[in-house]
């Protein structure tokens, strides 16, 4: 079974743009989470969804927002990047929500 | 606030020896919890987990530990070698409605040859 994926794995943009990443979770599974990993910080976590709908979000600013289309895939987009936006963004699927989350490879980002 | 705390960044442990990493958490309302090991560029990759009925879970070489009354737990990897060198990650996370993977900050782990 296909694991986790994630486009684009590098992106590089510059303050004031926007973004969208995008996550494939493992075939089956219809939780999506989403994490921000920086130097030093650990894995924050930014929102989840299940069955389409955001389920569970974190304390992040109204310029980070995502959706999960009925397949499954899920999309997160940062709006007006600053440069504290830089890390490592990555996307976890389970089956549901209470399942043990499988990580894909990340997005790595850097905002100039 | 952090509600998982791993305080110790960095460890290294001998090839052959037993690596412990340990975990404490603040949040009464966790009852699970799981290890997850990353490579650099990588994702994080599921190790372990434990349930708070449980007070132990082996799985080959790695065992996890959990101290409900002290909000603790460790992760021992016997025998450790040199592909357990990485950057290990403690999350915990509660039942319905507090369903969201909180993570401490990571451990790195070298196995010396």
């Amino acid at each position: 079974k296909a694991g986790v994926t994630q486009t684009p794995r590098y992106l590089i943009k510059t303050r004031g743009q926007q973004v969208t990443l995008s996550c494939s979770p493992i075939s089956g599974h219809r939780s999506v989470s989403w994490y921000q990993q920086t130097p030093g910080q650990g894995l924050q976590f930014l929102f989840e969804y299940f069955s389409e709908t955001q389920r569970n979000k974190g304390n992040f600013p109204g310029r980070f927002s995502g959706r999960q289309f009925s397949n499954s895939r899920s999309e997160m987009n940062v709006s007006t990047l600053e440069l504290g936006d830089s890390a490592l963004y990555l996307c976890a699927s389970s089956l549901t929500q209470l399942e043990t989350q499988y990580f894909g490879p990340g997005t790595r980002l850097l905002v100039l | 606030d952090q509600q998982v705390k791993q305080n110790s960044p960095s460890l290294s442990v001998q090839e052959g020896r037993i690596s412990i990493l340990n975990c404490d958490y603040t949040n009464s309302m966790f009852d699970y919890f799981l290890w997850y090991k990353k490579y650099p560029a990588e994702g994080p990759t599921f190790l372990i987990s434990i349930s708070s009925i449980k007070d132990k879970n082996e799985d080959g070489r790695f065992t996890v530990f959990l101290n409900k009354s002290a909000k603790h737990l460790s992760l021992h990897i016997v025998p450790s070698q040199p592909g357990d060198s990485a950057v290990y990650f403690c999350a915990a996370r509660g039942d319905f409605g507090n369903e969201k993977l909180t993570f401490g900050t990571g451990t790195r782990l070298t196995i010396i040859p």
